[in-house]
């Protein structure tokens, strides 16, 4: 299956403060989604960007296909932005995401 | 719309019995996926159906097992529970001829004692 990998796993920001994640795949996808997951494990949608830049609020990503890489940003970030943030990538006709190891970002009042 | 349900929420169960877990998807979607979430493993997907049709199983053993009805729920099933079953058990949702976008239910939380 493909492999994704996320980084940093840990992130620790000051309020106010700008972050990129980034996440890492190992062959070409046509699905690639970016979720928040809330503290009681409910995986809330942020983007679905298989390719191309997306924006919504303060959060925008981008995802260089021909690379294999992805982008999440952050900007002027809120403590309710604590939480794990992961990224899933689909291959073509394979019914299903991988999903990376998550990245924990803990925001600071 | 609404979103994912998912029942129960929280489960309780002992070594050796089985347990069914249930989940109801965004009304339209017809494809629902099972992933099990653990802190070791992390998120693994289970497996995907689409019209009552098993597409693609992860790797888990036999006694996980599920279904799909024709307005599109779906079951899950394991039997002969064992600890290390312990877990959060998500169903997703998605309408593939529109965008594969993949809507996440609460999750079921499985406890084995």
């Amino acid at each position: 299956g493909i492999q994704v990998e996320q980084s940093p796993p840990d992130l620790i920001l000051q309020e106010g403060a700008n972050s990129t994640l980034r996440c890492n795949f190992s062959d070409s996808v046509n699905n690639l989604q970016w979720f928040h997951q809330n503290p009681w494990g409910q995986l809330i949608n942020l983007f679905y960007i298989p390719s191309g830049t997306k924006q919504n609020g303060r959060l925008s990503a981008t995802t260089v296909a021909t690379e294999r890489y992805s982008l999440l940003y952050i900007s002027s970030s809120q403590t309710t932005d604590s939480g794990v943030y992961f990224c899933a990538v689909g291959g073509w006709n394979d019914y299903k995401l991988s999903f990376g190891a998550g990245t924990t970002v803990t925001v600071r009042a | 719309k609404a979103g994912v349900t998912q029942t129960p929420r929280y489960l309780i169960k002992t070594r050796g019995q089985q347990v069914t877990l249930s989940c109801s998807p965004i009304s339209g979607h017809r494809s629902v996926s099972w992933y099990q979430q653990t802190p070791g493993q992390g998120l693994q997907f289970l497996f995907e159906y689409f019209s009552e049709t098993q597409r693609n199983k992860g790797n888990f053993p036999g006694r996980f097992s599920g279904r799909q009805f024709s307005n599109s729920r779906s079951e899950m099933n394991v039997s002969t529970l064992e600890l290390g079953d312990s877990a959060l058990y998500l169903c997703a949702s998605s309408d593939p001829g529109v965008v594969d976008t993949q809507y996440f239910g609460p999750g079921t939380r499985l406890t084995v004692l």
